[in-house]
């Protein structure tokens, strides 16, 4: 099975950062990653499918990179409201769909 | 889009459950929907999709034979059930639109949250 992994796991940022999260998979998965923005109590949040495609409705200050094994999340200029967990989703092997186990964004 | 999933439940170990998933705002028979699960203070875990136009059916194997994922598409209604709950399944239950074609889940639920306690 492939396994997701993502780093770090937590960090602490400021307003105004550029945060820049990774995700792993133990094999190549092309660009079948998606990313999830969730905050407490809430539902996940689509924010980046196909690695680099920005979901509708989803700030500019997000963007996704990265194909094979390797991917990235990056936040250009942290805003208060990004203060979450984000996930990265292996979309690409059936049925498992694979979530990461989360990198925690919070305040410094 | 919505999706507005039912409200909390506090069952007994070896009780069933079947909680549900009412959508609008687009064609329920042709997209596929799922479910996720998240355990307190845990992660997300992909569970199952179904296509409710025929009924097809893809479950994570870890989830294969533990719980029955199936849909109403008179009413765009998804189910997930249970027939003997353990204390396991403890753990916030979500529904979401699964986009077949990058695979991914764009439109989610509240979020349904079951207790299983003696």
């Amino acid at each position: 099975d492939i396994q997701m992994t993502q780093s770090p796991s937590s960090l602490s940022a400021s307003v105004g950062d550029r945060v820049t999260l990774t995700c792993r998979a133990s094999q190549s998965i092309g660009t079948y990653v998606s990313w999830y923005q969730q905050k407490p109590g809430k539902a996940p949040k689509l924010l980046i499918y196909a690695a680099s495609t920005l979901q509708s409705g989803v700030p500019s200050r997000f963007s996704g990179s990265g194909s094979g094994t390797d991917f990235t999340l990056t936040i250009s200029s942290l805003q208060p409201e990004d203060f979450a967990t984000y996930y990265c989703q292996d979309s690409f092997t059936n049925p498992l769909y694979t979530f990461g186990p989360g990198s925690k964004v919070d305040i410094k | 889009v919505q999706l507005v999933q039912s409200g909390a439940e506090v069952k007994k170990p070896g009780e069933s459950l079947k909680i549900s998933c009412k959508t609008s705002g687009y064609s329920f028979s042709g997209d596929w929907i799922g479910w996720v699960r998240q355990r307190p203070g845990k992660g997300l875990e992909w569970m199952g999709i179904i296509y409710p136009g025929d009924s097809d059916t893809q479950y994570n194997p870890s989830f294969q034979g533990q719980v029955i994922i199936s849909a109403d598409k008179s009413i765009g209604t998804a189910y997930l059930q249970w027939s003997r709950l353990q204390a396991s399944d403890t753990a916030i239950y979500y529904c979401a639109r699964w986009i077949g074609l990058w695979h991914y889940f764009d439109y989610w639920g509240q979020g349904t949250l079951v207790i299983v306690s003696s």
